[in-house]
Parts: structure tokens; sequence; C-alpha cells
């Protein structure tokens, strides 16, 4: 299985500071057929379902604010809040596609300090 | 608009069985897969099981292999999620999710609110 290790466990930024999540995988999840990294970001606010926030380790999803983005291949990934709002605090999680089962990390509490 | 609705969660001694459904609508069912993913009460996620929208094609954690069972329903818009032999682990909050692109979509795109399955005497 392909472990998914997300650091920090949990984050403190500023309103309108950077917030950055890491997410390393066990094996690389940029399979040598294509050039796309399947890796999806996911934030979970208290009491409602995950989000979905980033697929294709950088492709956000439709709606969600150009704030959010992801980055890396391979092994490490990145996702990035530009600029911290609090509607932000959540908690993230990345999650790997590449191949069954499909792992998630172990998610990052995002807080405002 | 795309909708998710799970239901059937409740308590249920160890070792019983429970089925879980989820009715969609907004899309045509048939043309996505669907996938079950789980959180233990104050824990992280686990992917559960994914099945390709014809229904031929599915897939299952090691943690419920031979004890879960993913269906779909296509005529109804409903998917299933039959559990047996229930272990005190498997209490979690399990959410329906259609995925994303087409019919063998992996990435778990639009969630629906939940059902939670307690395993306890």
């Amino acid at each position: 299985d392909i472990v998914m290790t997300q650091s920090p466990d949990s984050l403190a930024v500023s309103l309108g500071e950077r917030a950055t999540i890491n997410c390393k995988s066990s094996q690389s999840v940029l399979p040598s057929s294509n050039n796309q990294n399947y890796l999806a970001w996911f934030q979970q606010k208290p009491g409602q379902p995950p989000k979905l926030l980033i697929y294709w380790a950088s492709t956000r999803e439709f709606g969600v604010p150009d704030r959010f983005s992801g980055s890396g291949s391979g092994t490490d990934f990145t996702l990035t809040i530009s600029s911290l709002q609090a509607e932000d605090v959540a908690v993230y999680y990345c999650q790997q596609y590449y191949s069954t089962p499909y792992t998630f990390g172990q998610g990052t509490k995002l807080e405002i300090k | 608009e795309v909708q998710v609705v799970e239901s059937g969660g409740g308590l249920v001694p160890p070792g019983g069985s429970l089925r879980l459904s989820c009715v969609v609508s907004g899309f045509t069912f048939s043309n996505y897969a669907m996938s079950w993913v789980r959180q233990a009460p104050g824990k992280g996620l686990e992917w559960v099981s994914s099945i390709f929208g014809g229904g031929k094609a599915t897939d299952y954690a090691d943690s419920v292999k031979g004890r879960f069972t993913i269906s779909r329903d296509n005529s109804k818009n409903t998917l299933y999620l039959q559990m047996s032999s229930l272990r005190a682990e498997d209490t979690a909050v399990y959410y329906c999710a259609r995925n994303e692109g087409a019919n063998d979509g992996r990435i778990p795109e639009y969630w629906g609110q939940g059902t939670l399955v307690t395993v306890s005497s």
C-alpha cells in the first residue's frame, strides 16, 4: 500500500498570511505512461463532509478560490493557501488515487493564529 | 444540481450486518463510478470501496474485503454497501461519493453528508 504522510499535523497561521501543507507518498504517484500525478487535496470543515479542492496535484476544482494551489511531483506535494481567510479553518487531507487502496494522509489541522 | 444522500446507518452488535444505501440525483448515475469512504470518530478518512459505472468492476480496502460488498442499481440511481461480520473498528461515518470524470473515475468529487454506523453490544 502507498503510505501518505502529511506535515505538519497542525498549523496556525495569521489571517492574510501564507499557509503551506506538505504531503509525501511512500512511492511515486506519477506513472511513466503519462505526465499526471495521481494526487488530490480535500478540505473538511467541522461537521461537514470533505470537499475536493485539487486533483492531478495542481488542477483546482471548479469554484475553488484561486488562493488555493497545489504543486509537486512524484512523491512530494504541497498545498498552498496564499492568503489565509477565516473560512479556510479546516482539516486538509491529501489522497493518492494511483493504486488501490486509495490512501489518505492523516490530515493537517489549520487554525488561525 | 448533484445530490448524494446516504441512509441505513445505526447501531448494530458485533458480528451483525447492515446495508447502507445512497440515492443520487442531478446526473446520469450509470455514467459515473462511485465510492464509499469512512471516518471513525475523531479520526481521518479511509477509502472503503469503489465501483465503476457499469457495476462490473469493484475494489475494496483490505480491512473490509470479504465482509463488505458494494453494488449499484442503475435503474434506481442507488448505490449500496452490504456490511457483514461487523467489528467495533468498523464504527464510523460512512460517506458515499460520486467520482469525477467518466465511468472509471477515481476521485471522490461530490460527497453526501454521511451516515453513522456504530458497532457495539
